[in-house]
Order: structure tokens, then C-alpha cells, then sequence
């Protein structure tokens, strides 16, 4: 069955740094892949799409890359700061469509000042 | 924009009680989605609808049923609950026309059955 894996420990970084997550997954050749952001008490918010044709895809701070003969992803925060202290989940399609999402467990981002 | 909206915001449930969860999204979505999401676990799909009309079982269905009222509304109802349907649920949506599109989620609705 398709699997996702993101490392389950908290990330703690300090400000200014680029934090780095990663996103493992079996059994699966996505066409694209999403990263969102998640804080306490409230509802994902996404954050970026990258397709499988994409090495690396950019908004802002944010960088994320999508290695499919890994099966992975990184997503990179750029001179963080503490309001980016959030969980960060990675989202595949399932495999026949209709946009249905499987989430990671999510990892979880404290910049500290 | 309001986006999606759940309510109620938070419950609590006595075992073999039942309720309904209510979704409604203004974005015009075609697809909206219930999750639960327990720790350490992720989101985990319940039921999904692809379009008014349709509904379908996600990975983790019994004990629940679903209502899609409308293109607006996707509803989720515990029959009988249970202990172990503790969580937190949300609903989202989003635009099945359109490939590789992010979803919407609400606020989340926070479930606890004593």
C-alpha cells in the first residue's frame, strides 16, 4: 500500500537558518506532490505543488525539490523565522485520482529567537 | 470568503450516541473530502464526494456515513460513537476539474466520545 514517512522528531533550528524536512514515500509514482503548513488547532494551509516533471520549485523563502527515482522530497525554509514554527505536512495523490490526498504524519518546526 | 466551514467546533460525545458534522464550502468546489487526523498518524481520508451526487469510502470508513446535500454541503454522521472515533475532523474541497490543485480546509471539528 502507498506509503508516506516524514521524520516524526520535532525540527529545532535557529533563526536565520534554512531548515530542511523531508518526505519519503513507497509503493507509489505520484504525479505531483504538495506541502502544507499546519498550526495548533487549525486546518493544513497549502503552501506549494510540484509536479513529477519538476526538479525544484520556489515561492518565496520556500524551496521545495522532488527526487522521484528516490521517492522523495525536501522542503527548504530559508532564513527562518519564529512565526514559521508550524507542523509541515507532505501530501501525494492517491492513485486514481479525483484529487484525493494521503497525508505524512507531519514534522514539526520550532525557529528559535 | 468564508472557505469551508465546519461546525461544530468542538463535541463531546457519550458512547453509542450519534451525531452529524456539517461541512459547507462557497468556493464552488466540485470534490469535498472528510479527514480525521490523530496524533501521531497524519489526516486520514474517511469519505469523499467527486462530485454532487457521488459520494465514496476513503481508507478509514466504518462507523461513519456520509450525506452530500448539495454542491455546498458534505455532511458527516457517527451512528453509533465510540471511543475510538476520538479525533479531530476536518472537511476540505477542492476543484476536481482542474488536475493537481490544492485542497481547502476547514477549522476542524474536535471529537471526544467518553
Amino acid at each position: 500500500s502507498q506509503k508516506i514517512e516524514q521524520n516524526s522528531e520535532a525540527l529545532n533550528i535557529q533563526e536565520g537558518k534554512t531548515a530542511t524536512l523531508t518526505c519519503n514515500y513507497t509503493n507509489y509514482s505520484p504525479a505531483y506532490l504538495q506541502w502544507y503548513r499546519q498550526d495548533p488547532g487549525r486546518g493544513p494551509v497549502f503552501l506549494l505543488l510540484i509536479r513529477e516533471n519538476e526538479k525544484e520549485k520556489r515561492k518565496e523563502r520556500l524551496k521545495v525539490t522532488f527526487d522521484t527515482t528516490l521517492k522523495q522530497s525536501l522542503f527548504h525554509i530559508t532564513a527562518s523565522q519564529p512565526a514559521d514554527s508550524a507542523t509541515y505536512l507532505c501530501a501525494l495523490p492517491f492513485s486514481g485520482g479525483y484529487n484525493k490526498l494521503i497525508f505524512g504524519a507531519g514534522t514539526r518546526l520550532a525557529v528559535h529567537p | 470568503n468564508a472557505g469551508v466551514t465546519q461546525t461544530p467546533k468542538f463535541q463531546v460525545l457519550k458512547t453509542g450516541q450519534s451525531m452529524t458534522l456539517q461541512c459547507a464550502q462557497d468556493m464552488n468546489h466540485n470534490s469535498m473530502y472528510w479527514y480525521r487526523q490523530d496524533p501521531g498518524m497524519g489526516l486520514r481520508l474517511i469519505y469523499y464526494s467527486a462530485s454532487e451526487g457521488t459520494t465514496d469510502k476513503g481508507e478509514v470508513p466504518n462507523g461513519y456515513n456520509v450525506s452530500r446535500l448539495n454542491k455546498r454541503e458534505f455532511s458527516l454522521r457517527l451512528e453509533s460513537a465510540a471511543p475510538s472515533q476520538t479525533s479531530v475532523y476536518f472537511c476540505a474541497s477542492s476543484e476536481v476539474t482542474t488536475k493537481n490543485t490544492e485542497a481547502f480546509f476547514g477549522q476542524g471539528t474536535r471529537l471526544t466520545v467518553v
